[in-house]
C-alpha cells in the first residue's frame, strides 16, 4: 500500500492559472507537510499542518492556499500561477509535531509556462 | 529559528571509499538529526538517524555521529557503491517545532 500518495504527478500550465495538488497518507500520521524543491535542489517547508490545524506558515506568497480536511489529507491550492512556481512540490507526513521521521510523497512537478 | 548549515554541497569519490557529510545547527533545543536519501527523480527517504541522547548510530554501511556540543553531526558512509549516488539532506528538529529544518543537500557522486 502506497504510504503518502500525491496527485497530479506532472502538472503543465500556463501564467495566470489556478491548480490543485492533492496529497493522502494511509499512515496514521497527525502532522502534513508542503514542501518546494526548486531547480536548486533546495527543499523547502512551506507549510505544516497537525491534526487539520495550520502550524508552520513559511512566509508563502498568499497565492498559495493549504487545506486539510482531515488529518489524512492536506491538499495545496495554488491561484495566479507564475513562471517563479516551476518546482517540484512534495508532501510529507510523520507521527508527532517535532517532524520526525517523515514520509515523503512521490512529488508533483509542476510546469509553469 | 534553527538554522542548519550542510557541507559540502558536492563530494565525488571513488568506488570502495568512504564519503563524510557533515552539518552544523544552531538551536541548542534541537534533539532530532534525520539524514535523507533522495535519488534522481525520486522522492526523500529517510536512512537514518539520530537523536540527542546518542552519540552514534549505524547500519550496515552508514552511521551519524553527533556533538552536541560543538552542535554538528555527520553522516558516514564506508565502502561505497555507484547506487549511493544521490542528494543527501541532513535536518534537524525539537520538540513541537512542528518541522524539521533542512540543510541545503550534498550531491554524492560514486565514481565506478
Amino acid at each position: 500500500d502506497t504510504a503518502v500518495s500525491q496527485t497530479p504527478k506532472y502538472l503543465v500550465t500556463q501564467m495566470g492559472n489556478d491548480k490543485s495538488i492533492k496529497c493522502e497518507q494511509n499512515l496514521g500520521h497527525d502532522t502534513m507537510y508542503w514542501y518546494k524543491q526548486d531547480s536548486k535542489k533546495f527543499l523547502k517547508i512551506m507549510f505544516s499542518y497537525n491534526n487539520k490545524e495550520l502550524i508552520i506558515n513559511e512566509t508563502v506568497p498568499n497565492r498559495f492556499s493549504p487545506k486539510s480536511p482531515d488529518k489524512a489529507h492536506l491538499n495545496l491550492h495554488i491561484n495566479s500561477l507564475e513562471l517563479g512556481d516551476s518546482a517540484v512540490y512534495f508532501c510529507a507526513s510523520s507521527p508527532g509535531l517535532a517532524g520526525y521521521e517523515q514520509y515523503f510523497g512521490p512529488g508533483t512537478r509542476l510546469t509553469v509556462t | 529559528g534553527e538554522n542548519v548549515e550542510q557541507h559540502p554541497s558536492t563530494l565525488s569519490v571513488q568506488e570502495g571509499d568512504s564519503a563524510v557529510i557533515k552539518c552544523t545547527y544552531s538551536d541548542s533545543a534541537s534533539n532530532y538529526f534525520p539524514w535523507y536519501k533522495q535519488e534522481l527523480g525520486k522522492r526523500p527517504q529517510l536512512i537514518i538517524d539520530i537523536r540527542s541522547n546518542v552519540g552514534e548510530k549505524k547500519d550496515q554501511r552508514i552511521a551519524v555521529t553527533l556533538n552536541k556540543t560543538a552542535k554538528h553531526f555527520s553522516l558516514h558512509i564506508t565502502e561505497t557503491q555507484p547506487e549511493d549516488s544521490a542528494v543527501y539532506f541532513c535536518a534537524a528538529s525539537y520538540p513541537g517545532a512542528g518541522k524539521s529544518t533542512f540543510g541545503d543537500g550534498t550531491t554524492l557522486t560514486v565514481k565506478p
